[in-house]
């Protein structure tokens, strides 16, 4: 079993929906938590860091870590044809390791 | 947030030669350095992680001496990729760190290698 899980996708929707991105984890060390978006051959853009439980909310991206059940999601609301790109995962158990990955959601917003 | 950049984002080499990438912290001091390496539809997956001045630490079933990393200062890492293959072939990307960052860690744009 991987570390951390993630539906690849694709996953389609339309111009101002409400988007609902998951990843389940299996090592309960982890604490540190983050959502990463992807463009295309480009390197991964930081979009919300988390740490230990609970939810953080910036403009139209909510994050949300729930360590009993090993389950973190990303929210974004109001979504635009922009956001289209992979979203991945990222948690670590302590500040100064490398990060964890899931394998990515694409992720199509349609005009 | 903090700048990495990565350098070239795009190489075409021969198999058989070597290929070096570059990566910079531009506005902060980088003491940790990660190289990932990204196959197609596939998630980021960690080679080695190196820190200023001293010898990175490869992961399992990584060559060390295939793929050449430095971390000579603080601001600068390469990744050489020796004696390159086809199926070297991949997206290689680096992170950077910095002391004052906490564990969020910021990453270059990517070199898209091609071996042929």
């Amino acid at each position: 079993q991987k570390e951390v899980e993630q539906d690849p996708g694709p996953l389609s929707v339309p111009e101002g929906a409400i988007v609902s991105l998951n990843c389940t984890y299996s090592n309960s060390a982890f604490q540190y938590f983050m959502w990463y978006r992807q463009y295309s051959r480009k390197g991964p853009e930081l979009l919300m860091y988390t740490y230990s439980s609970g939810n953080k909310e910036d403009g139209r991206f909510t994050a949300q870590v729930d360590k009993s059940s090993k389950y973190i999601s990303l929210f974004i609301r109001d979504s635009q044809p922009s956001d289209s790109a992979t979203y991945l995962c990222a948690m670590s158990a302590n500040s100064g390791y490398a990060l964890n990955f899931g394998k990515g959601t694409s992720l199509l917003v349609t005009p | 947030g903090a700048v990495v950049s990565q350098h070239p984002s795009r190489v075409i080499c021969k198999s058989g030669t070597s290929v070096k990438i570059e990566c910079r912290s531009l506005d902060f001091q980088a003491t940790t350095m990660f190289w990932y390496r990204q196959f197609p539809k596939q998630s980021l997956m960690l080679m080695a992680t190196s820190n200023e001045g001293s010898k990175a630490t490869y992961e399992q079933g990584v060559e060390k001496d295939k793929f050449l990393i430095n971390h000579a200062s603080l601001t600068l890492s390469t990744l050489t990729v020796t004696s390159a293959h086809p199926e070297d072939s991949s997206f290689y990307i680096c992170s950077a760190r910095g002391q004052k960052l906490n564990t969020e860690a910021f990453f270059g744009q990517g070199t898209r290698l091609t071996v042929v």
